[in-house]
Formats: structure tokens, sequence, C-alpha cells
């Protein structure tokens, strides 16, 4: 079993329409949680960042974590085409430093 | 400077020979993270530093690989006697509090 899973998509959403991307981790003593975007040909951008249990809203973005379940989400509401990329979720463990383990990532299409 | 600068940013390597690329962080960050990614997966983690203190190697995949940052600062992976299996992208992040920001990578290929 992988540390992070991810589905790796394609998800085809409608502009204006929800994203939902999930991740789920096999640690229990996970701590950081993170999800960062990444265009074709381009290095990952850090678009969110959640520690504890329950939702954070930056902007058009909403992660969601349970740490009872072992997942966390990122939802983008209003998807925009710009919105197109492939979505990591990332997971830092306790005691291991700044070391994050990385999902393979879950392409997202946005279509006009 | 203002993110993260790696460089080269692409490199051409014929199969043997050693190669190093560069890493400069985001002034002020303490941590400092190498990271492997090929096309199509996640980043893999291969190295990381706080300050000049290697702390954790454990994803480097071979003792062909070495990385470096002898004052803190700007840091250097080493790839010696490359092979094909590491025709990669290789990214540098750094961090201070949060997560690590990445720079554009070092897109390596060997022939």
């Amino acid at each position: 079993q992988k540390e992070v899973e991810q589905n790796s998509g394609p998800l085809s959403v409608p502009e204006g329409a929800i994203a939902s991307l999930n991740c789920t981790y096999s640690d229990r003593v996970s701590q950081s949680f993170f999800w960062y975007r990444q265009y074709s040909g381009k290095s990952p951008e850090l678009i969110m960042s959640i520690y504890s249990n329950g939702d954070k809203e930056d902007g058009r973005f909403t992660a969601q974590l349970n740490k009872a379940s072992q997942y966390v989400s990122l939802l983008i509401r209003d998807s925009q085409p710009s919105d197109s990329a492939t979505y990591l979720c990332a997971v830092g463990v306790y005691n291991q430093g700044g070391k994050l383990i990385f999902g393979q990532g879950t392409e997202l299409s946005v279509k006009p | 400077g203002a993110g993260v600068s790696q460089s080269p940013r692409y490199k051409v390597a014929k199969r043997g020979q050693d190669v190093a690329l560069r890493c400069d962080p985001i002034s002020g960050h303490v941590s400092l993270f190498w990271y492997q990614q090929a096309l199509g997966q996640g980043p893999e983690f291969l190295t990381y530093f706080q300050n000049e203190a290697q702390l954790d190697k454990s994803g480097l995949p071979s003792d062909r690989f070495f990385a470096e940052r002898p004052e803190g600062s700007v840091s250097t992976l080493k790839i010696q006697r490359t092979q094909q299996e590491d025709s990669a992208v290789y990214l540098c992040a750094s961090s201070s509090r949060g997560g690590p920001i990445f720079g554009e990578g070092s897109r390596l290929t060997v022939l």
C-alpha cells in the first residue's frame, strides 16, 4: 500500500462547477498536510496547508482534513479552465523533520 | 532572492559522466529539500538539510548520489557516473515554517 494515495484521474468538470480532489494516507502519526498545484512542465506550487481536523478556506479553495479516517480533500469552487493542472497531495510525518511524502497526483481538467 | 533558484534548468549528460545541480534557497529558509520527479509521478524525497546539517538522506537511491550544503545556504546535489535511470527532474525546495516552496527544477537527461 502506498503511503499517500490519490486517484490519477483525469477528473473532468465543467467550468463553474465544484472540483473535489481526494487523498488518503496510511501513517496515523501524520501531522501536516499540503496541496500543491503543478502545471505541465512546471514545478509544484503550494496552494493550501492544513494541520488540524476540519475545513480551511482560502478564496475558492477549501481543504478538509479527517485524521480519524485518514483522508484529506481539496475542493475548488467555481472551477476555471486555468485550474486545469495536476494536484499533488503531500503529507508530513511527525518526527521526520520537514520531509513530505507525495501522492502521484490527480489530473484535473476544467472544460469551458 | 524572491524564490528558490535552481541551475542548470536543463542538463544532458552522457552515461558515466558526473553532474552537479545547484540550489539557491529563499533567503532565511533553514530547511532545504531535494526531490526527484519522474514523468507522471509525484516528487520522491531524496534528502533534507536543516541549516548545514544533513538530517535525512534516506531517499538517495545509491551511493552515486551526494548532497551538501556547507554554509547552510546554497546546496549542491551531485550524481556520479550517471545512468539512464537517473533521468528525471530534480526539484529543490526550501521552507521556514509551513509547506516547502519549490524551485523550477533541473531536468537531467542521461543518454
